[in-house]
């Protein structure tokens, strides 16, 4: 079955919009990344959140382990916010590497 | 450190040739993981090593595909004879022990290999 979900799959976004991006998944987990995969294919990491709440500059992070979902928070978004975001996740009994969501696909226009 | 260096960045090749990708992992590190990008199978992890062994190679597609690591700071992924439909990005990523404490896996920038 599906471990790792991602929604919506596409959003698009006015600039200075804010925005939430949500991950479930199937198991509990020992790591939960997010990164974001830029126009040039470069995935760049955003948070390492296995559990709880971070935040960077316009972006935080919430992950409610218990409840097996994390989510992602864009807040006044810029037009270099544009890319594809995915979560990924190592499950407590599926190994040692991460396996990825299908991803969400932002769009910000000006 | 520099980060995940992969080479080459782009690979344009003929169907049957050999290609070989290369990745060297940020120091001291302990694991190394070959990822395929494509649009129809988004990321999928295709081997992993651990201190220079492999420890999982179910995600590698065919035989064609064979990955090595002959010492802690380079790997190679080998697709021989290569075909169209091995056509993707292909990225080499780096961590500490997954899963204990603070040990976030970094991406290389991909190789994005094109077989005609």
């Amino acid at each position: 079955g599906i471990q790792v979900e991602q929604s919506p799959p596409d959003l698009i976004l006015q600039e200075g919009a804010n925005s939430t991006l949500r991950c479930n998944f199937s198991d509990s987990v020992n790591n939960l990344q997010w990164f974001h995969q830029n126009p040039w294919g470069q995935l760049i990491n955003l948070f390492y959140i296995p559990s709880g709440t971070k935040q960077n500059g316009r972006l935080s992070a919430t992950t409610v382990a218990t409840e097996r979902y994390s989510l992602l928070y864009i807040s006044s978004s810029q037009t270099t916010d544009s890319g594809v975001y995915f979560c990924a996740v190592i499950l407590n009994q599926a190994g040692t590497a991460l396996i990825f969501g299908k991803g969400t696909t932002l769009s910000v226009s000006s | 450190d520099a980060g995940v260096i992969q080479s080459p960045r782009h690979e344009v090749t003929e169907m049957g040739q050999e290609v070989t990708l290369r990745c060297k992992p940020i120091s001291g590190h302990d694991y190394l993981f070959w990822y395929r990008q494509t649009m129809m199978r988004g990321l999928e992890l295709l081997i992993y090593f651990n201190n220079n062994v492999p420890i999982d190679d179910s995600g590698m597609p065919e035989d064609r595909f064979s990955a090595k690591m002959p010492n802690a700071s380079f790997s190679t992924l080998k697709i021989q004879p290569s075909e169209p439909r091995d056509s993707a990005v292909y990225f080499c990523a780096s961590s500490l022990v997954p899963g204990l404490g603070d040990t976030e896996a970094f991406f290389g920038q991909g190789t994005r290999l094109t077989v005609v």
